[in-house]
């Protein structure tokens, strides 16, 4: 199995909604990344967990959580989300110390009215 | 800081001819490079990459991608293209002490008939 799974692969919401995307892997990667993508852009880091650690955070408003639960589960928790947040969030995992071997999912396409 | 240059926002081509899409990159340390491909409302995939060894680097789907240090370049290079081949396609390097993989801009293939 070399596959990232990404869900829902469409999410639509309004500001004041409580949502959380989902990405899961069985590669044994114990590396799991999640970039945002706005149309015509390239992907952007937000978060990097090692072993289930947060190892990097690039800043991201609070309104994003993060959450890694075990070694093959990585969530994002979305709350109070603004428009400008619209955007295709990509999972991806790696072995650890090998961040340039990035196994990436198909994303989830976020519309927040 | 590394960084990586896509001069070429779009390149449209006819139905098997050439193409080339440029990537230039700026690292004062060694880095390793990569191309990938994204389809329309899809995740990424990786096409090929420069990790160190031969320069010239075979890639998946018929595409070719030449390391050239002198130039800081790793243009990507496909002899016959097919209406399958279009998609954005990124260039993207990892290395130095970021430890992070960073995309270019991105470089839409528009293969007509």
């Amino acid at each position: 199995d070399t596959e990232v799974t990404q869900t829902p692969k469409h999410l639509v919401m309004g500001m004041t909604n409580k949502k959380s995307l989902k990405c899961e892997q069985h590669m044994g990667h114990r590396a799991m990344y999640w970039y945002k993508q706005k149309a015509k852009k390239p992907p952007e880091l937000m978060f990097v967990y090692s072993y289930e650690k947060l190892s990097i955070n690039e800043s991201v408003p609070s309104r994003f959580s993060p959450e890694c639960p075990n070694s093959s589960l990585l969530n994002l928790h979305l709350h109070a989300l603004q428009p400008e947040d619209s955007a295709l969030y990509l999972c991806a995992s790696s072995l650890p110390g090998q961040g340039e071997k990035l196994f990436f999912g198909s994303g989830t396409q976020l519309s927040v009215l | 800081a590394q960084s990586v240059t896509q001069l070429d926002s779009q390149v449209p081509v006819f139905e098997e001819a050439p193409v080339e899409l440029r990537c230039n990159y700026s690292s004062s340390v060694s880095v390793y490079l990569f191309w990938y491909v994204q389809y329309p409302n899809q995740g990424l995939q990786l096409l090929l990459k420069y990790l160190s060894g031969s320069t010239l680097v075979k890639g998946i789907n018929g595409f070719e991608a030449e390391f050239n240090k002198s130039q800081t370049s790793f243009h990507l290079r496909k002899p016959s293209v097919h209406i399958s081949d279009t998609a954005e396609y990124f260039c993207a390097v990892y290395g130095g002490a970021t430890n992070k993989l960073i995309f270019g801009t991105g470089t839409l293939l528009a293969v007509q008939p």
